[in-house]
């Protein structure tokens, strides 16, 4: 069965705190697609990244990095230098085929930075 | 290019009624998926249609259907609300039918049932 776990349910930080968001999947495919969304209190799910089993390499985009480990089957989300306008629920999301095409999220991450 | 739109983004309905949300792929996407978020169970799938053939279905009663057009865009109906059928309904289109691809959702609709 294909599962995602966030087991940070809430995270409080200050600005210009660094936080690291923990994402662990469970899947039997050997291909599979890792994905992090943000859900601003709009409610739009904004993709972040994609990433597929194949590809180990960590990735960074200005604040963000992600850091994928199939070793642990983890995929964790750090960003850096945290601002206010980064406050958002944060999903990870797993897609493989025997899931078929729908994405299998974990219950989210709320995260709180304060000024 | 114009994201994916919903409509409408706020709807009340009482128990017993049915209601019909509408969804708007991103210009040149085919596969379009519903999901349902809620507090206790979180985001769930609901299904997916790619060409105007449902290709996907979650675990939800037959209450729940839907279609698509020859123009992509999507339609989701739920029969007999019930008071859990409140939530928020977002819909996620992509390029093709492929887990490969990127789904990117829309604002979604946040249906209260009273």
């Amino acid at each position: 069965a294909q599962k995602v776990t966030q087991a940070q349910t809430e995270i409080s930080v200050v600005e210009k705190e660094d936080v690291t968001l923990d994402c662990v999947y469970e899947t039997r495919d050997t291909t599979y697609y890792l994905f992090w969304y943000k859900q601003p209190p709009s409610g739009e799910l904004v993709f972040l990244i994609r990433r597929n089993s194949f590809d180990e390499q960590n990735e960074i985009s200005g604040r963000y990095s992600w850091n994928f480990q199939k070793s642990t089957s983890s995929f964790n989300f750090t960003i850096t230098a945290s601002q206010v306008v980064d406050s958002a629920v944060y999903f990870c999301a797993l897609t493989a085929n025997q899931a078929g095409t729908a994405l299998i999220f974990g219950k989210g991450t709320t995260l709180s930075v304060s000024s | 290019k114009a994201g994916v739109t919903q409509t409408p983004r706020y709807l009340i309905k009482t128990r017993g009624q049915q209601v019909t949300l509408s969804c708007s792929p991103i210009s040149g996407h085919r596969s379009v998926s519903w999901y349902q978020q809620t507090p206790g169970q979180g985001l769930q799938f609901l299904f997916e249609y790619f060409s105007e053939t449902q290709r996907n279905k979650g675990n939800f009663p037959g209450r729940f259907s839907g279609r698509q057009f020859s123009n992509s865009r999507s339609e989701m109906n739920v029969s007999t609300l019930e008071l859990g059928d409140s939530a928020l309904y977002l819909c996620a289109s992509r390029a093709s039918g492929w887990s490969t691809d990127t789904q990117y959702f829309g604002p979604g609709t946040r249906l209260t049932v009273l």
